[in-house]
Order: C-alpha cells, then structure tokens, then sequence
C-alpha cells in the first residue's frame, strides 16, 4: 500500500524557522509535492522533488532523500499569514497524487 | 476570473437524494480530478481522468459517479446521497509535464442530512 506520515500540528513564532517533515512508503515513486492550504481554502501547489536535495523558492524550501523515503518542508522567516495546513504528497507515474493528512502550523506573534 | 471553477459552492440535501457537482476549467489540461476532503484526513481521491475518454476509479470511489462531457468539464455525482458523504469536494486539473502541480477548484462544502 502507499502511506504518508507527516506531523499533525505544529507550533511557531513570527520570524522563526520551522521544518515539516513527510516520511512515505509507495510503490512507483515518482516525486514529493507540497501544498498549503488555508482555512478550507484550494490547495495551492508550493513545491516539487523529484531527485534528491534541496529546492529553494523564496521563503520556501523542499528536501527530498529518496533512499530514506524522506522529505521536508522548510519555512523561514515565517509571517502570521503562514498559519494555515500543509500536506505532503507523493507522485506515481501512473500520474496520480496520493495526499498526507496534513500538519496544521500556528504562527504565534 | 478564475481557472477552475466549481458549483455549487455550497449544498445542502437529504439522504437519498441524488446530487451533481460541476467542475469547469480554463487552463486548457487534459488531466482532471475529483477529491473529497474530511477533517483530519487530507484529500482522498475519488475518481480522475486523464482525457475525455479515460475515467478511472481512485481510493474512495465506491457511491460515487462521473462523467467528462468535455476536456474542460469534469461532473461528479452521488446517486443516492448518504450523511457520510458530508464532506468539502474539491477538483483539481494538471498538465502533463511531470511536476505533479495540480490546480484546484474553489471547492464545495457538501452536508447531507
């Protein structure tokens, strides 16, 4: 089966920085995304892996180890509009995306 | 206006009943999806389509429909509404280019009495 485990909240103050991790098992793996969901709001895309490494967008970085089945999420300088869900997910080439159930991040002044 | 819209945007119905969600997109891509989101655990894929030919089942399609009228057009239907189908729908579409980017719908909140 395919299974992803990411951390259900997690707590942080303005400016700090703070990782989210995403360990996974699946069959066929093609790449980890990120997305970022407010309120019941659309999930927005924030990142893709594909091969190891970091991957830098603006405030935004993603890592990814694939022999250790292993990614994260790294936000810096966080801002109180960073509160909201983030879900890692795994990409198969059958072209499918199979979600994690989120990490909920509070950013505290 | 927006790339991919999706009505309603709220519904409210009774068990039995038979109900339909539309998706409509203007982003041109021929991959679309259907996900259903509950409290707790994330989105869970109901059924996707990679062209207006092919639909596929995903991990929860069991009383669950849909039909592609066309590349721009995804519809969902329950055909007999059941209160464990209240849940917050979204669609999504994509390209094909391999960065697993999906683009999702405003989504609809859907409780069934």
């Amino acid at each position: 089966g395919q299974s992803l485990e990411q951390p259900s909240e997690v707590t942080a103050v303005e400016g700090a920085i703070v990782q989210i991790n995403c360990t996974y098992q699946t069959s066929g793996f093609y790449g980890l995304s990120w997305y970022q969901q407010h309120d019941g709001g659309a999930p927005t895309f924030l990142s893709y892996n594909a091969l190891d490494g970091l991957e830098e967008t603006g405030r935004f970085s993603s890592f990814l180890s694939r022999s250790d089945s292993y990614g994260y999420l790294l936000l810096q300088e966080l801002q109180m509009k960073d509160s909201a869900s983030y879900f890692c997910a795994v990409g198969n080439q059958g072209g499918k995306l199979i979600f994690g159930q989120g990490t909920e991040l509070s950013v505290k002044p | 206006d927006a790339d991919v819209t999706q009505t309603p945007r709220n519904r409210i119905t009774k068990t039995g009943k038979r109900i339909m969600l539309e998706c409509s997109q203007t982003k041109g891509h021929d991959r679309m999806y259907w996900y259903r989101q509950d409290p707790g655990l994330g989105l869970r894929l109901i059924y996707y389509s990679f062209d207006v030919k092919d639909i596929n089942k995903g991990e929860i399609s069991d009383g669950y429909s849909v039909s592609r009228q066309a590349q721009a057009k995804f519809s969902l239907s329950l055909e007999s509404a059941i209160p464990n189908q209240t849940a917050l729908y979204f669609c999504a579409t994509s390209d094909t280019l391999g960065r697993d980017e999906q683009f999702f719908g405003p989504g609809t909140r859907l409780t069934v009495l």
